[in-house]
């Protein structure tokens, strides 16, 4: 059975700080992993992660995988208020269409 | 593109009665996704399906639940009779297909703000 562990469950910081969130992963057939940010309602996508070694990067946030011991990171830098959420990792196999979510990180960023 | 439509946004019924959540997926997007989201199991993929058809309905819960797709633009989410350990937010997401060939943007998924189910 897949599975995708996040951690750390919960993280509370001071605004500024740098966080770096942690999604391994063990699929058969992996294909590619996803990070998802949830605020109050939907998850929206961030990344999709298909290579190791190479960073996507979108303004503060950036993430990068790696196959080989099946992980991948989600940083932050000069957090904002605005980065509270809960984050997502999910990671997509070759046997269907399905993604497997992680149980998600909850970060709280403090005035 | 609006983006995937869910409704009701907010759904409180009574332990018993009959319950149907509605989604419009993105248009041109093949693969149309319900998932479940609680506190205690995170998100949970339901039911999928690719094209109208059911592909992978191994999460519905039991026989209380079932799924529609009559065509490419809706799907509906029954639950009867309704219980009140059904309650959840419930998640519609969709996607444009398998992707391989064509590039592998095509796995992703993108969803509806949910419906907030209460059964009392």
């Amino acid at each position: 059975e897949d599975k995708v562990v996040q951690s750390p469950l919960s993280l509370v910081v001071h605004e500024g700080d740098t966080v770096t969130l942690n999604c391994s992963y063990e699929v058969t057939n992996f294909r590619s992993l996803l990070w998802y940010k949830q605020e109050k309602k939907a998850p929206t996508f961030l990344f999709m992660l298909t290579s190791s070694g190479i960073e996507k990067k979108s303004g503060r946030l950036s993430s990068i995988l790696d196959k080989k011991e099946l992980f991948s990171i989600l940083n932050i830098t000069a957090t904002q208020t605005g980065d509270s959420a809960v984050y997502l990792c999910a990671a997509h196999n070759n046997a269907g269409n399905m993604l497997t979510f992680g149980g998600g990180t909850r970060l709280m960023v403090k005035p | 593109d609006a983006g995937v439509i869910q409704s009701p946004r907010h759904e409180v019924t009574e332990m018993g009665q009959e319950v149907t959540l509605r989604c419009k997926p993105i248009s041109g997007h093949d693969y149309l996704f319900w998932y479940r989201q609680t506190m205690m199991r995170g998100l949970e993929l339901l039911i999928y399906f690719n094209n109208n058809v059911p592909i992978d309905d191994s999460g519905m819960p039991e026989d209380r639940f079932s799924a529609k797709m009559p065509n490419a633009s809706f799907s509906t989410l029954k639950i009867q009779p309704s219980e009140p350990r059904d309650s959840a937010v419930y998640f519609c997401a969709s996607s444009r297909g398998l992707g391989l060939a064509g590039g592998l943007a095509k796995n992703i998924q993108y969803f509806g703000a949910g419906t907030r189910l209460s059964v009392l």
